[in-house]
């Protein structure tokens, strides 16, 4: 079993929809989350962080679920630059690296 | 500089020769990172330097696969006697203090022939 893992879709919304995807990671030891976003062929670029409580980005919300050990992201009023591939990233206790699910792609069309 | 620089941007090499990938973290970025993505997968960590401790190398493959980092900032990825299946693009990232704020160089994308 991967330690993160996400559907990797592509999930296809046409423009202003909402979308949400979710990933569940296996180390119950994680103590740090993260949303990133990676455009094609380019580097991975922070989107947020995800907090306890919950975290809003404009049009992006982020949620944590620790007891059921997954992570949510929610965009509102999707925008044709939304395209892209987003990577659930997890950061484990005392190991300090990223380690990053493969990544759900998401295609917003007009 | 004002981000993470890589070189080369691009790299063909024939089976069986050396490469030697570099990285420039962000000024004062204690924490460095290389990760390797290859064709339609997700990124695996390869190694990990926090100033001046040993680095985690959990990830490297194989023993054909060496880092270092100098001076506490430029770090040199080395692939000996490279394979075909070495071809991806590997990703460097700094961070301040290893426990937020990764930013990713735009990575040397390799191919071995």
């Amino acid at each position: 079993r991967k330690e993160v893992e996400q559907d990797p879709g592509p999930f296809n919304v046409p423009e202003g929809a909402t979308v949400a995807f979710n990933c569940t990671y296996s180390n119950s030891a994680s103590q740090s989350f993260f949303w990133y976003r990676q455009d094609c062929r380019k580097e991975p670029k922070l989107l947020m962080s995800v907090y306890s409580s919950g975290n809003e980005d404009g049009r992006f919300t982020a949620q944590l679920n620790r007891a059921s050990q997954y992570i949510s992201l929610l965009i509102r009023d999707s925008k044709l630059s939304d395209s892209a591939t987003y990577l659930c990233v997890v950061m484990n206790t005392g190991f300090q690296k990223l380690v990053f699910g493969t990544g759900t792609r998401l295609l917003v069309s007009p | 500089g004002a981000g993470v620089s890589q070189s080369p941007s691009n790299k063909v090499t024939e089976k069986g020769k050396d490469v030697e990938l570099r990285c420039d973290p962000i000024s004062g970025h204690t924490a460095l990172y290389w990760y390797r993505q290859s064709l339609g997968q997700g990124l695996e960590f390869l190694i990990y330097f926090q100033g001046n401790s040993a680095p985690d190398k959990s990830g490297l493959p194989s023993d054909r696969f060496s880092a270092e980092r100098t001076g506490g900032s430029v770090s040199t990825l080395t692939i000996q006697r490279t394979q075909q299946e070495d071809s991806a693009v590997y990703l460097c990232a700094s961070s301040f203090d290893g426990s937020y704020g990764y930013t990713f160089g735009s990575g040397t994308r390799l191919t071995v022939v």
